[in-house]
């Protein structure tokens, strides 16, 4: 089963930031959170992963709270080609990535 | 980046016979492979995973007869769905990480499989 539990669907005015919730309760600590995302009939996309600090690259920001048991990807000028399902992970038993069933992100024109 | 090829993109085949596809990956080596399967507005499920020189590990409820893993060198496993019928039918992904550690792990561009 997976450990996150995300909103099955969200909005996001074009140009404004999505900000994606993913709660990891139970998660462990030397477990990190990844994210991905899939576009329509695509492979699953690397986004950002962190363990404790927030982590930014040129795709978005890694929010975790300071108890770990929740965290926020920021994407801060969403396009319509961020339209995707968005999925929030935290590795399992080594090398086993368990996907949940994601956040649906519909960005509006 | 690192890069997983697969292929192909897409195959229609009979029921009764049998697909294989290939997952490379192009730019490191990879001890261990995943794959999984995707039904239409569904999450991907991981049905096994591919370890180089030894045989796979399927998850709960996955046919190993029925879908046959090969990892033969360190850049390319294969995923042949034997005897398949309709119900068959779904997108098939992959994804490696390079051997030796590293975080990431990189997802091949998916096998639309249809059983006709």
């Amino acid at each position: 089963d997976a450990k996150t539990t995300q909103p099955p669907s969200m909005d996001c005015a074009e140009g404004r930031a999505a900000n994606l919730p993913c709660n990891h309760s139970t998660i462990s600590g030397n477990e990190y959170v990844y994210w991905y995302r899939q576009i329509h009939s695509q492979g699953p996309q690397y986004i950002i992963h962190g363990l404790k600090n927030n982590e930014t690259n040129e795709m978005a920001s890694l929010i975790i709270t300071e108890d770990r048991k929740s965290s926020t990807l920021i994407l801060p000028h969403a396009t319509l080609r961020d339209t995707a399902v968005y999925y929030c992970i935290v590795r399992v038993e080594g090398d086993k990535i368990i996907f949940g069933k994601g956040t649906r992100l519909h960005i509006l024109p | 980046g690192a890069v997983v090829s697969q292929h192909p993109s897409w195959v229609i085949c009979k029921s009764g016979t049998s697909v294989k596809i290939e997952c490379r990956s192009l730019d490191f080596q990879a001890t261990t492979m995943f794959w999984y399967r995707q039904f239409p507005k569904q999450s991907l499920m991981l049905m096994a995973t591919s370890n180089e020189g030894s045989k796979a590990t399927y998850e709960q409820g996955v046919e190993k007869d029925k879908f046959l893993i090969n990892h033969a060198s360190l850049t390319l496993s294969t995923l042949t769905v034997t005897s398949a019928h309709p119900e068959d039918s779904s997108f098939y992904i992959c994804s490696a990480t390079p051997t030796g550690g590293g975080y990431g792990y990189t997802f091949g561009s998916g096998t639309r499989l249809t059983v006709v």
